[in-house]
C-alpha cells in the first residue's frame, strides 16, 4: 500500500490564482482530513470527510473547498490565493473515529503565495 | 487560552537521557494523541490512548484524565530521536486539536 499520498510537494502561486492540491488513500479509509500547519502552530484542521459525498468545515475553512466523490480522493480547491494560504499542507486518512484507529498522514505540500 | 498546551517548547538532551514532554488540555476529550513529526515533514502516529498507560519500545506515554494531563516519556534517548512531538486531543466526534509541539534535540 503507498498509504497517504499528495501532490503536488511544493507550489509557489501568484496572489488570486487557484490550484488544486490532491490527496489519494489506498486503505480504504472512510474518514478524511485536511489541515494546515503555519510556523510555530498547531495544526489546523480546514476540512473533513467522514465519506464519499459528505465533507464538512473544520476550524479554518475560509478560502477553501472540498469534494470527495470517491473514497480514495479527497481533494482541496483553493480559489483566489492569498499570502496567508502560506503553509505547509497535511491530508490524513483513517478508517473510522473508533479508538484504535490511528490517523494516517501524507508528506505534505509546502504551499507559498507571493 | 489554547485547548491544548505542551511544554517544553523546546528541549536539549544528553543521549542516553530520562525525557519527558507534558500535555494539558482543557476540554472534555475521547482519546490523547501523540505523534512525530520527522525533520523532513514526515507525521505518523506514536499513541492513542484514553486511559492508563501505553508502551511501543522506549516510548511510554501516560494519561489523567482527571487532571486533564498526558506525559510522553523516552527511555534512553538516542539521536535518532530527535524529531518535534505533537500532542492532540479528539473531543467527542472525529476532530482533533493539535498542540503546538515540542521541540527535541538529543545530542551524541
Amino acid at each position: 500500500n503507498a498509504g497517504v499520498t499528495q501532490t503536488p510537494k511544493f507550489r509557489i502561486l501568484k496572489i488570486g490564482q487557484s490550484m488544486t492540491l490532491q490527496c489519494t488513500q489506498d486503505m480504504n479509509h472512510n474518514y478524511m482530513y485536511w489541515y494546515r500547519q503555519d510556523p510555530g502552530m498547531g495544526l489546523k484542521l480546514i476540512y473533513y470527510s467522514v465519506g464519499a459525498g459528505i465533507t464538512d468545515k473544520g476550524e479554518v475553512p475560509n478560502g477553501y473547498n472540498v469534494s470527495r466523490s470517491t473514497t480514495e480522493d479527497f481533494p482541496l480547491r483553493l480559489e483566489l490565493a492569498a499570502p496567508s494560504q502560506t503553509s505547509v499542507y497535511f491530508c490524513a486518512s483513517r478508517l473510522t473515529s473508533a479508538i484504535y484507529n490511528e490517523q494516517f498522514f501524507g508528506p505534505g505540500t509546502r504551499l507559498t503565495v507571493l | 487560552k489554547n485547548e491544548v498546551e505542551q511544554s517544553p517548547q523546546n528541549l536539549t538532551a544528553q543521549e542516553g537521557e530520562f525525557i519527558t514532554i507534558n500535555c494539558s488540555y482543557s476540554v472534555g476529550i475521547s482519546a490523547l494523541h501523540w505523534l512525530q513529526q520527522h525533520p523532513g515533514g514526515g507525521i505518523v502516529s506514536l499513541f492513542m490512548l484514553s486511559s492508563g498507560k501505553k508502551k511501543h519500545g522506549r516510548l511510554i506515554a501516560t494519561i489523567n484524565i482527571q487532571e486533564k494531563h498526558s506525559s510522553l516519556h523516552i527511555t534512553a534517548s538516542h539521536p535518532r530521536d530527535s524529531a518535534v512531538y505533537i500532542c492532540a486531543v479528539e473531543e467527542y466526534g472525529n476532530k482533533l486539536v493539535f498542540g503546538a509541539g515540542t521541540i527535541l534535540r538529543v545530542k551524541s
